[in-house]
């Protein structure tokens, strides 16, 4: 019963432009919401993170908004590099507990 | 400041045989998690702890067992490994103040069962 979910197993785009991942969720008492970036043999890194009382927190190059009528959250990064090749997991939180979606793989062409 | 260390890095277990997977944190996080992700799947969590000598069952704990001794510690016990449990293993701590803290990663423990 999966309560974050990515759709989007993986995404290509070219050095330069902007790179979209999405995120959606079901549960609505979800308060907060953050995205981590995950090398290979690495432990994932926290990225950035919105409130649910917010939706859009932008820090250098990524921005996420939240759309909570549709139950949606989005990463954007513009420009991307090829560094940014990660994969990317949006994570929902509610008490104690954190969520993760299933990952998208994002390669980012040079 | 080494964060959350996770040792082993890699390990092969044979069907029936137990192991701890060790966490250790240096960074004061009340919160520790321990969190299973296999292939093409979320991470997704085993046991959790909001503090030395409380714990609490996550989404899949069955077939392992924590203990929270001190601040700094969650080791994960594996008693009877089943292929089932073949899976990196993520270790993750959190501060206790507010729900907006993130998680802080180790590099994960790979475990194989054969």
């Amino acid at each position: 019963d999966q309560q974050v979910k990515q759709n989007s197993p993986s995404l290509s785009v070219q050095e330069g432009r902007i790179s979209i991942l999405n995120c959606d969720y079901t549960n609505s008492m979800f308060d907060y919401f953050l995205w981590y970036k995950k090398y290979p043999a690495e432990g994932p890194t926290f990225l950035i993170s919105i409130s649910s009382i917010k939706d859009k927190n932008e820090d250098g190059r990524f921005t996420v908004f939240l759309n909570k009528s549709a139950k949606h959250l989005s990463l954007h990064i513009v420009p991307s590099q090829p560094g940014d090749s990660a994969v990317y997991f949006c994570a929902a939180v509610t008490g104690n507990q954190f969520y993760f979606g299933t990952g998208t793989s994002l390669t980012v062409i040079p | 400041n080494a964060g959350v260390t996770q040792t082993p890095k890699f390990r092969i277990l044979k069907i029936g045989q137990s192991m701890t997977l060790q966490c250790t944190q240096d960074m004061n996080h009340n919160y520790m998690y321990w969190y299973r992700q296999d292939p093409g799947m979320g991470l997704k969590l085993i046991y959790y702890s909001v503090g030395a000598g409380i714990t609490d069952k996550g989404e899949v704990p069955n077939g392992y067992n924590v203990s929270r001794s001190t601040t700094e510690d969650f080791p994960l016990r594996l008693e009877l490994a089943a292929p089932s449990q073949t899976s990196v293993y993520f270790c993750a701590g959190r501060q206790a103040l507010g729900s907006n803290q993130p998680q802080h990663f180790g590099d994960g423990t790979r475990l194989s069962i054969l």
